[in-house]
């Protein structure tokens, strides 16, 4: 089965700087989707960015932009010129394409807090 | 609103009482997820469907709990005989029939039984 690693409980930047949460995956597929999904207080998970396995560029969504190691199994989010709005839970997800389950599987989630 | 919704929002219990959450996904979405999601975790996949078929069940859907979706439009999740251990955010999710894989969530409904 596929598990989705975040260490990092919890991370804070300053408003305008840059934070980088991480996230490791474990598969022996070769095609999948990996995921990172917001989560503000109260609010509903949305979508943040989307990478595809098989694409060796880098998911880019605005301020967001991911790092995608696929040897190293690392999928980490960048988040640039960091506002208040972005402080939420972060969620990795990973989704297989191709044969066994196409059930997302989430990691544990890392609490951005943004200070002003 | 044309986004997943979810009833009710809260709801508080005593421990041996049945409740049931109902889910409305996006109009157009054939599938439905339903996660479970206590503090400082992330969510937890009980359930999934495909249109009105119940394609597959987490272990942690133990015999206590059900789900349905008739018609393959809403759905709902029972919880009979509830425990405390059963306290937890439940969240619905849909999915269109594209190849992106994205999950589009409700707000969730938050359990707690005493």
């Amino acid at each position: 089965a596929q598990t989705v690693t975040q260490s990092q409980p919890e991370m804070s930047v300053q408003e305008a700087e840059t934070v980088t949460l991480s996230c490791t995956y474990d598969t022996s597929e070769s095609d999948y989707y990996l995921f990172w999904y917001k989560q503000p207080p109260s609010r509903q998970m949305i979508l943040v960015i989307r990478q595809e396995a098989y694409k060796q560029q880098n998911a880019t969504e605005n301020r967001f932009s991911v790092n995608f190691q696929k040897a190293a199994k690392s999928f980490s989010l960048k988040i640039s010129d960091s506002q208040l709005g972005d402080a939420a839970m972060y969620f990795c997800a990973y989704r297989s394409k191709s044969g066994g389950s196409y059930i997302p599987t989430f990691g544990r989630g890392t609490s951005l807090i943004v200070h002003p | 609103d044309t986004g997943v919704s979810q009833d009710p929002r809260h709801k508080i219990t005593k421990r041996g009482q049945n409740v049931t959450f109902r889910c409305d996904p996006i109009s157009e979405h054939n599938r439905l997820y339903w996660y479970r999601q206590t503090l400082g975790q992330g969510p937890e996949f009980l359930t999934y469907f495909q249109n009105e078929a119940q394609l597959e069940k987490s272990r942690l859907l133990s015999d206590r709990f059900s789900a349905e979706r008739p018609k393959g439009s809403f759905s709902t999740l029972e919880i009979q005989r509830t425990e405390q251990g059963d306290s937890a955010m439940y969240l619905c999710a849909s999915r269109g029939q594209g190849y992106t894989g994205e999950l589009f969530f409700g707000e969730g409904s938050r359990l707690t039984v005493l």
